[in-house]
């Protein structure tokens, strides 16, 4: 079965600071793909950043990034220079083979000014 | 702007009624996925329709159903509503099956049921 864990139910981060948000899943397919989804206080489903298994480079969009460890099959998300709008509740997913997309517990980030 | 829509945004209703939740996917998309997030809870999958037909099932009651229409919209039906149905109904849509791609999320539809 696809797992996907995401330990920190909380975490905060002082604006314009970097921060890093934790995520790991399991999953016995090689073909698969990562995903970090943010979800404001508007509780809009927004996709933030995606890695193809296949690729070795770390994605990156604009001020976030993704550290990619495919052995430890750890998939952590890197938030630079934070904004006040940034604080939101960030979902980790995975999708692989013929299961739906599996969402990790989420973690609630607060931007502190 | 995701490019999916959802109708209606909010639904206020009492127990033992039925609903009709509306999902327009993004243009191009023929998969469309229905999410439940309740208070405190994470997404949990409900159904996926690929072209009109069922291609996935999760953890769907059977007093919920949907379908998907030929113009490619999706509706999801809940029927002899319970207090616990209370939460946000999102819809999702990508380009193809299941392990193609990213999904787009709708704006949601925020069901209360006293």
């Amino acid at each position: 079965a696809q797992t996907v864990t995401q330990s920190q139910p909380e975490m905060s981060v002082q604006e314009a600071e970097t921060v890093t948000l934790s995520c790991t899943y399991d999953t016995s397919e090689s073909d698969y793909y990562l995903f970090w989804y943010k979800q404001p206080p508007s509780r809009q489903m927004i996709l933030v950043i995606r890695q193809e298994a296949y690729k070795q480079q770390n994605a990156t969009e604009n001020r976030f990034s993704v550290n990619f460890q495919k052995a430890a099959k750890s998939f952590s998300l890197k938030i630079s220079d934070s904004q006040l709008g940034d604080a939101a509740m960030y979902f980790c997913a995975l999708l692989s083979g013929n299961t739906p997309l599996v969402f990790g517990k989420g973690t609630r980030l607060s931007v502190i000014a | 702007d995701s490019g999916v829509t959802q109708t209606p945004k909010h639904l206020i209703t009492a127990t033992g009624q039925r609903v009709t939740l509306r999902c327009s996917p993004r243009s191009g998309d023929l998969s469309v996925y229905w999410y439940q997030q309740s208070l405190d809870q994470g997404l949990q999958f409900l159904i996926q329709y690929y072209n009109g037909e069922e291609r996935a099932k999760g953890n769907i009651l059977e007093r919920f159903s949907a379908q998907q229409f030929p113009d490619l919209h999706s509706e999801l039906n809940l029927s002899s509503l319970e207090l616990g149905d209370s939460a946000l109904y999102f819809c999702a849509s990508s380009v193809r099956g299941i392990g193609s791609y990213e999904q787009y999320f709708g704006p949601g539809t925020r069901l209360t049921v006293t």
